[in-house]
């Protein structure tokens, strides 16, 4: 069973940093792009990043390019989005998700249960 | 970017009607790359349909999808009290990924 575990949300000011963590499970890592996906209390969906299996390629949304980072390390199963200069717009639930091919650019198959980042002084 | 329009924003129905949700985009989809996704309070989203017509695993058969180029639809056959949630598009055949605004189907 696929499970994606988000940690690392909190409340932070702007200005700030934080590191989003996700631990994925029950299959195999490398072979799959992931991304980031984020919902701003009471709105819909947005797309955030995605990095393709490797590593070797990663994209971002304009509202977030320059600022935020995505990474992952297949050794540990685990993806991650550095977040940088936040600011209150960026408050929202963070989800992990896994994409449905290698290279990214595809629809999300599997999601995480989300972490909540609040961007306030 | 491809913008991505639903209507109607909310659908007030009864349990064992039919729900038709529409989903338009600014410009057309390649390939027909299209994906839905239900999202009920509290939880993260779960994908429905992708390519706008195939069931993902371990979806209902009540639920399909169709259309093609700049218009597409969900249509649930007969609501069951666990369909009431939001409903959200997402186009996946041009960079930057899109999502739809989403539809509420909410009880009558």
């Amino acid at each position: 069973e696929v499970q994606l575990v988000e940690s690392g949300g909190g409340l932070v000011q702007p200005g700030g940093s934080l590191r989003l963590s996700c631990a994925a499970s029950g299959f195999t890592f490398s072979s799959y792009a992931m991304n980031w996906v984020r919902q701003a209390p009471g709105q819909g969906l947005e797309w955030v990043s995605a990095i393709s299996g490797s590593g070797g390629n990663t994209f971002y949304a304009d509202s977030v390019k320059g600022r935020f980072t995505i990474s992952r390390d297949n050794s540990r199963n685990t993806l991650f989005l550095e977040m940088n200069s936040l600011r209150a717009e960026d408050t929202a639930v963070y989800y992990c998700a896994k994409d449905y091919i290698t290279v990214a650019g595809s629809f999300f198959w599997n999601w995480g249960q989300g972490t909540l980042v609040t961007v306030s002084s | 970017e491809i913008l991505l329009t639903q209507s109607p924003g909310t659908l007030s129905l009864s349990p064992g009607d039919r729900a038709t949700l529409s989903c338009r985009a600014s410009q057309s989809i390649n390939s027909n790359y299209l994906a839905w996704y239900q999202q009920k309070p509290g939880q993260a989203p779960r994908l429905l349909i992708y390519g706008a017509s195939n069931r993902a695993t371990g979806i209902p058969d009540r639920f399909s999808g169709s259309g093609s180029g700049t218009d597409f639809t969900l249509t649930i056959s007969r609501l069951e009290p666990e369909d009431f949630a939001v409903y959200y598009c997402q186009q996946y055949g041009s960079s930057p990924l899109t999502f739809g605004g989403g539809t509420k189907v909410e009880i009558k």
